[in-house]
This record gives C-alpha cells, sequence and structure tokens, in this order.
C-alpha cells in the first residue's frame, strides 16, 4: 500500500531551528510538496522537490532522497507564525498526492 | 501566480437542505480538480477527484448521490452536498493542478466551513 510517515507534532522555540522528516513508500513518484497549513486555513505551497537534493527558499528548505524515500523540510530563524500545521505529500504514478497526516508545529517564546 | 476561488468561505444551513460550493481555476485552465474534506485537527481526507466533461471518481466510502460532483468547464467545479445532516459539518476545500507540463502544483481553493444546524 501507499504510505506517508510524519511525526505528529513537534515543538521548538522562537529564532531555532527545527527539521519536519517525511518517508513515503508510493507507487511511483514524480515529486514530493510540503504544504503550510493554519488552523481554520487552507493549506499554502511551501516546496516541491522532484531531484536528489536540498532546495533553499528563504527561511524554509526542503530536502529530498528517492533512494531513500525520504524527505525533510528545514525551517530556520523560527518565527511565532509559523506555529502551524506542516503537510508532506507525495504525487504517485498516476499523478495522485498522497497525503501524509501532517505534523502541528508549536512554537514557544 | 496561480489562484483558485472557492465560494462561499462560509454557510450556516438547515438540516435536509442542500448546500453547492463553488470552486474556480482564476488564471489556468484545470481539467482535474480534487475536493477534499478535513475534520477538526486531522488531515486532508480526498473525497472525489473531479474530471471536466466526465464523471468525477469518487474515493472509497464517499457517497456518490450525496457528494455531488459537477465539472461542467476547465474552469468551474461545484461540489454539493444534498440534504446536509449535522454530520456533514466539516470544511471542505477544492483544489487545481496546473498541468503537469509546468510545475504540476496543487491550487487550494480558501476553502468552505460548512455547518449543518
Amino acid at each position: 500500500g501507499q504510505n506517508i510517515d510524519q511525526p505528529t507534532e513537534m515543538t521548538a522555540t522562537e529564532g531555532a531551528i527545527v527539521q519536519i522528516n517525511c518517508t513515503y513508500q508510493t507507487s511511483g513518484f514524480n515529486g514530493l510538496f510540503w504544504y503550510q497549513q493554519h488552523a481554520g486555513e487552507a493549506p499554502t505551497f511551501l516546496s516541491y522537490n522532484v531531484l536528489d537534493g536540498l532546495e533553499e527558499k528563504g527561511r524554509f528548505s526542503s530536502f529530498l532522497s528517492r533512494s531513500k524515500g525520504y524527505s525533510y523540510l528545514l525551517l530556520k530563524e523560527l518565527q511565532m507564525k509559523d506555529s502551524a500545521s506542516y503537510l508532506c505529500a507525495v504525487m504517485d504514478s498516476n499523478y495522485q498526492l498522497i497525503w501524509g497526516a501532517g505534523t502541528k508545529l508549536i512554537i514557544k517564546p | 501566480g496561480a489562484v483558485v476561488s472557492q465560494h462561499p468561505s462560509w454557510v450556516i444551513c438547515k438540516s435536509g437542505t442542500s448546500v453547492k460550493i463553488e470552486c474556480r481555476s482564476l488564471d489556468f485552465q484545470a481539467t482535474t480538480m480534487f475536493w477534499y474534506r478535513q475534520f477538526p485537527k486531522q488531515s486532508l481526507m480526498l473525497m472525489a477527484t473531479s474530471n471536466e466533461g466526465s464523471k468525477a471518481t469518487y474515493e472509497q466510502g464517499v457517497e456518490k448521490d450525496k457528494f455531488l460532483i459537477n465539472h461542467a468547464s476547465l474552469t468551474l467545479s461545484t461540489l454539493t452536498v444534498t440534504s446536509a445532516h449535522p454530520e456533514d459539518s466539516s470544511f471542505y476545500i477544492c483544489s487545481a493542478r496546473q498541468p503537469v507540463a509546468d510545475t504540476g502544483e496543487l491550487f487550494f481553493g480558501e476553502g468552505s466551513r460548512l455547518t449543518v444546524l
């Protein structure tokens, strides 16, 4: 079956760095997405990785290793507004998105 | 960038009535749109894939007669919750994907919060 695993909840301190991991097993692979979702709002796009390596975009970076079925989202210089759920999603061979359950990130002052 | 607009954002209705939610892709043509449902503190649950000009593909456990999906044009898909009941109260989100030849990025509507009294 298809499966996306990510931690349920993480806590970090304002100004620090946090890494959210995502492992996947899917039928084919056409890219991995990270989305941010604040409570009561729709998800917003953060990153898309289809090749191995690190993609950096401001304070957020996303890494992919296709051979390991592994990705992480790295958030630097954490701000209180970064408190949200972070969703990992993989596009399979049929271009269907398989969603992880999301990681709730709690930022403390 | 590409934008997906969803309407209405909030809707409250009486039990037994039907509610229609619209999802529009504003600056690109979306042959495929997706409808999700999200309960509090849970992840997105794909309900159905809406295909322009053909019948929607429903996920297992989703009643197609209760959640009617129409994708009449390349920029509009509608979800109608028929004979709504309090257990249908949820956050409904649509999304559309740019053509695969582009980034294939998925864009979400703002979501529609349905409360059935």
